[in-house]
């Protein structure tokens, strides 16, 4: 596979724990956001995502938390898994700058057996 | 499979040739995306169709570069005149929808190599 990510941070959480991934985003007017994962030679696939209007949501074996106040998203991953080894990208729509998602740098998960 | 189907999945060309690549969205989606990533990068905006009308260009799409959705179901891109810094990953991605709030479905990309 290719070598993805080669100045991206990365997360190594042992098989079994649960993982927190975390994402900043600048602007104020971002109203809505997604977390992706990507695995090597795929397209991003959709997780969860989350309205501005709420602080969490929950999905299976993943939640989601937004802080609008210190402009944070993060995503929780329970009992990480191997297959769960990817690049996470958070996303982003800003409210007034048209129906495009905007990307972060991502993420870089390995779980060790 | 009913997800996004991308064609080719990988094309090698040399510097100054056309390619043009193409994208069938989940059928019921009215709009499709065009996105580019390169290494250790997040996709980053190149287009969106609503049905057929192309509604917002970013400043990354070249004049060499045109995408059309003729009868607002698959999507072509074509880039004209390659250079080498368009070698990329083009990933296509469909929703429904009209507002802002909508997730996208990715397909799993076309891997553009100029040399």
């Amino acid at each position: 596979g290719e070598s993805v990510g080669l100045h991206l941070p990365t997360l190594s959480v042992q098989e079994g724990d649960n993982s927190i991934i975390n994402c900043a985003y600048s602007n104020s007017a971002s109203d809505y956001f997604i977390w992706y994962k990507q695995e090597s030679g795929k397209g991003p696939q959709f997780i969860i995502d989350i309205r501005s209007n709420m602080d969490k949501r929950q999905g299976q074996r993943v939640t989601v938390l937004l802080n609008k106040t210190v402009k944070h998203l993060s995503l929780q991953i329970a009992a990480t898994q191997p297959g769960d080894s990817a690049v996470y990208f958070c996303a982003e729509n800003i409210r007034g700058e048209g129906n495009k998602l905007v990307f972060g740098a991502g993420t870089i998960l390995r779980v060790k057996s | 499979d009913t997800g996004v189907s991308q064609d080719p999945r990988h094309k090698i060309t040399k510097r100054g040739q056309n390619v043009t690549f193409r994208c069938d969205p989940i059928s019921e989606h009215n709009r499709l995306y065009w996105y580019r990533q390169t290494l250790g990068q997040g996709p980053e905006f190149l287009t969106y169709f609503q049905n057929e009308a192309q509604l917002e260009k970013s400043r990354l799409l070249s004049d060499r570069f045109s995408a059309e959705r003729p009868k607002g179901s698959f999507s072509t891109l074509e880039i004209q005149r390659t250079e080498q810094g368009d070698s990329a990953m083009y990933l296509c991605a469909s929703s429904f929808g009209t507002g802002g709030d909508s997730p996208l479905h990715f397909g799993n990309g076309t891997r553009l190599t100029v040399t």
